[in-house]
This record gives structure tokens, C-alpha cells and sequence, in this order.
């Protein structure tokens, strides 16, 4: 079964930092969704990226899909208070579900 | 647009009962999938439902079921709770039938079993 891995799990960063954070795929990946969570609370939904090489981009947030690579990473430029939360790569493991990455939790220090 | 709503937002219950959580999705969205997140395990798959008919189902005991009406609204029920059913709950809607597709997701229901 598809799993898929982030990195770093947590990260702190200075406000108006840039920062990055990655998810490895254990197998090819055909898409691959990015959410936000905050804590104890539903997901918010992000991006999401069909095609290999395909960025796509939110307000200060970038997303790339590297399908050689098994891999995604989402890149947040000038880092705000707002960015902090979960951040969930997850992908389509077959019949309807969403296979999920364990989260990276972001903290934002003014 | 209203998005995915779900009921109730806490709950608390003894081990040995059972629960039922609500979903109503998105106007106009079929599906609705249901997840489990913990700190140890995080998200997890529970099942899928489109047109009332569960059309996946993720590794968990019979314990979890589910159902959804005629208006897409959903159902999950968790019966006999041990202290390991304590988790945030998630349903999320899509509108698409198949494929690659975008899924809301509802707040949550967080369930304590004392």
C-alpha cells in the first residue's frame, strides 16, 4: 500500500522567513493533494497537483509535483502568523480514499 | 456555498456504549468519506459512500459502520467504544463520481471515551 512520508514533522521558523516542506511518496504518484489543519480542527483544502512537473500556487504558498522523484513539496515565501498550523500532503490510494502523510506542524514566531 | 457540516462537535462517552456521528455534506456532493485521525496513527481511512452505497471500506473492526440517506447526508456509528475510539472524526464530500478528485473536509467530531 501507498505511503507517504513528510518531512521535516515539525519546523519553527522567524516571521517573514521562507520555509519548505517535503512529502515522499513510497510509490508513483499520479497526484497528490496538500491541506492545512489547525489544531483539533477539519482540513482545509490547499492544492492539488495532477501532473508531473505541474506548480500551482495560493497567495504566498507554492506547491510542485515531481514524479520522478515521488515527491512534493510546498514552499511558503515571508512566512506569516496566519501559515501556522498542520500541513498534510495526501494522495489518492485507489477506491475513493485518501491516503494521508503524517503532517508537518508549523509554528510561526513573530 | 455551505460547506461540510458535521454533528455534534464534542463528545464524551463511556466505554461500552455506543455512538452515532453526523455528516451533511456539501449541496450537490454524492460522496462522502469518513476518516479517523489520532496522534499515533493519524489520518486513517474508514470508509466511502456514494448513492447510499459504501463503495469502500478501510481496515477497521466491524464495530464502525456507517450509512448515508437519500440526500447524502451520513451517518457513522461506533458501537461497544473501547478508549482507543477516542479521535477526531472527519467526513469529507466530493462531487466527483471517480477519479482524481477534490474532497472537503467537515470540522470534526471529537470523541472521548472514558
Amino acid at each position: 500500500s501507498q505511503e507517504l512520508e513528510q518531512s521535516p514533522q515539525s519546523l519553527i521558523v522567524q516571521e517573514g522567513k521562507n520555509l519548505t516542506i517535503n512529502c515522499t511518496s513510497s510509490k508513483t504518484l499520479y497526484g497528490l493533494y496538500w491541506y492545512k489543519q489547525k489544531y483539533g480542527e477539519g482540513l482545509i483544502f490547499l492544492m492539488m497537483l495532477q501532473k508531473g512537473g505541474e506548480e500551482k500556487s495560493h497567495e504566498k504558498i507554492t506547491a510542485k509535483l515531481d514524479e520522478k522523484k515521488q515527491q512534493s513539496s510546498l514552499h511558503i515565501t515571508a512566512s506569516q502568523p496566519s501559515h501556522a498550523g498542520i500541513y498534510l500532503c495526501g494522495a489518492d490510494g485507489g477506491a475513493q480514499k485518501l491516503v494521508f502523510g503524517q503532517g508537518t506542524r508549523l509554528t510561526i514566531n513573530p | 456555498k455551505a460547506g461540510v457540516t458535521q454533528t455534534p462537535r464534542y463528545l464524551i462517552k463511556t466505554r461500552g456504549q455506543q455512538v452515532t456521528l453526523s455528516c451533511s455534506p456539501i449541496s450537490g456532493h454524492r460522496s462522502v468519506s469518513w476518516y479517523q485521525q489520532t496522534p499515533g496513527q493519524g489520518l486513517q481511512f474508514l470508509f466511502e459512500y456514494f448513492s447510499e452505497t459504501q463503495r469502500n471500506k478501510g481496515n477497521f473492526p466491524g464495530r464502525f459502520s456507517g450509512r448515508q440517506f437519500s440526500n447524502s447526508r451520513s451517518e457513522m456509528n461506533v458501537s461497544t467504544l473501547e478508549l482507543g475510539d477516542s479521535a477526531l472524526y472527519l467526513c469529507a464530500s466530493s462531487s466527483r463520481t471517480q477519479g482524481f478528485y477534490e474532497q472537503y473536509f467537515g470540522p470534526g467530531t471529537r470523541l472521548t471515551v472514558t
